[in-house]
């Protein structure tokens, strides 16, 4: 089955500077790749998804990446905010499944 | 729209004792997750259901847990008996189709079990 390494487990930044955040992913089927941030007790919320057919995606200050040969997806965080502190998970679905799996998370501290 | 709705939030049982948690997923969404979070093991999904007809139950972690959807608008866990072991945040995940699509997960239910 799919299995989602994120790195790294925790990154801390000073505010205004970038934070990228790696996933790497076994299973060349899958597709779908959302972007949740889980804030101290709350269930995660989506910030932003790719899907296979595209190469990079940007909201505001957020982009993803996504290098299908290399099997991997990355989170770009420009001009971090001390909000921006929160943990972050990848995850990563195929078309034959409903299912999402997730990376093990990256707890992400901007200091101001 | 109010979003997924959990209860209770917080739940504290001793071993042996059944605990239920409840969801109530976005109206008009069609399928529904559950998901188990700890330290040791992140994000794991339990058991989910597209149309209240469960499809995948293969990550339930063993005969004590049970998941129902009676109808569109309701869900529960049930853990029978409890175990220290099950301590754990669970949340319930809803989303509007199945194949590719945001899931919105509700706030979570914080299980403790001595």
């Amino acid at each position: 089955g799919e299995n989602v390494e994120q790195h790294p487990s925790t990154l801390s930044v000073q505010e205004g500077d970038s934070a990228v955040i790696k996933c790497t992913y076994s299973d060349s089927a899958s597709n779908y790749f959302p972007w949740y941030k889980q804030e101290l007790g709350k269930g995660p919320q989506l910030i932003i998804d790719i899907r296979s057919n595209v190469g990079e995606k940007k909201d505001q200050r957020i982009a993803v990446t996504l290098n299908k040969t290399a099997k991997h997806f990355s989170l770009h965080i420009t001009e971090t905010q001390p909000e921006d502190s929160a943990v972050y998970f990848c995850a990563a679905s195929s078309y034959n499944t409903d299912k999402l799996i997730f990376g093990t998370g990256t707890r992400l501290q901007v200091f101001p | 729209d109010a979003g997924v709705i959990q209860s209770p939030r917080h739940e504290v049982t001793e071993m042996g004792q059944e605990v239920t948690l409840r969801c109530k997923p976005i109206s008009g969404h069609n399928s529904l997750f559950w998901y188990r979070q700890t330290m040791m093991r992140g994000l794991e999904l339990l058991i989910y259901f597209n149309n209240n007809v469960p499809i995948d139950d293969s990550g339930m972690p063993e005969d004590r847990f049970s998941a129902k959807m009676p109808n569109a608008s309701f869900s529960t866990l049930k853990i029978q008996p409890s175990e220290p072991r099950d301590s754990a945040v669970y949340f319930c995940a809803s989303s509007p189709r199945t194949r590719n699509n945001e899931q919105f997960f509700g706030p979570g239910t914080r299980l403790t079990v001595l």
